[in-house]
């Protein structure tokens, strides 16, 4: 399985500033996954990142909330833009296998908006 | 529309004794299906699949799942419990290039 480090682990903004959000994986992956988990909720997928194009956002989310960039085979960001309390959540970053099979996640990044 | 359904929100048992967490799902095709688990503050981890085959897959810590096709069913168990199981578990479906995931269960061990 992959082995998938995200940066920052946690942190708290203020209301109307952004975050990016890095993820990191030690193999190289064609897709990779952003979902965000809201405090006592399951997961929801944000977007799906393939490297060298524009990542596809899933309904209710959009580019200019959370860009997403994929410079290549290893490494995403997600910034979470303009940030509201609604906004706190844990944004979790994952990897298909092979096969696209099975998902792997990252530790997520715990982000809380004051 | 396609759903993975947890109806527990919280599962107690008692240390050593055998646990059930259940899993309902209504995705088109023949998904595939996982159990995941989140421990505090940390990822979710993988802990097993069904793809095909045989009913009752083995996983990791001991962890089992049974498929039933008939109930759409994809119940997670283990034999007996230990305190370190305490965690969130998460049912998975996955099919044509999308995951569905369920809510959550809450699995509190207790000594």
């Amino acid at each position: 399985s992959a082995v998938i480090s995200q940066k920052p682990s946690r942190d708290i903004c203020q209301r109307g500033t952004s975050l990016t959000i890095q993820c990191q994986v030690d193999s190289q992956v064609t897709m990779m996954f952003w979902y965000r988990q809201q405090p006592g909720q399951s997961l929801t997928l944000i977007a799906t990142a393939n490297q060298g194009s524009e990542a596809t956002y899933e309904s209710g989310f959009v580019i200019d909330k959370f860009p997403i960039s994929r410079p290549n085979l290893t490494f995403s960001t997600l910034t979470v833009s303009n940030m509201s309390p609604e906004d706190s959540s844990i944004y979790l970053c994952s990897v298909g296998d092979r096969f696209q099979e099975t998902q792997y996640f990252g530790p997520g990044t715990r982000l809380l908006v004051l | 529309a396609q759903s993975v359904a947890q109806p527990e929100d919280q599962v107690n048992v008692a240390e050593g004794n055998p646990l059930t967490v259940k899993c309902t799902y209504s995705v088109s095709g023949n998904p595939y299906l996982f159990w995941y688990v989140q421990y505090p503050n940390r990822g979710l981890q993988f802990l097993l699949k069904y793809i095909t085959g045989d009913n009752l897959v083995k996983g990791s810590y001991g962890f089992e799942a049974e498929f039933n096709k008939s109930q759409t069913s994809f119940h997670l168990k283990k034999p007996s419990a230990l305190v370190s199981d305490s965690a969130l578990y998460f049912c998975a479906a996955y099919n044509f290039n999308k995951f569905y995931f369920g809510s959550g269960t809450k699995l509190n061990v207790k000594p």
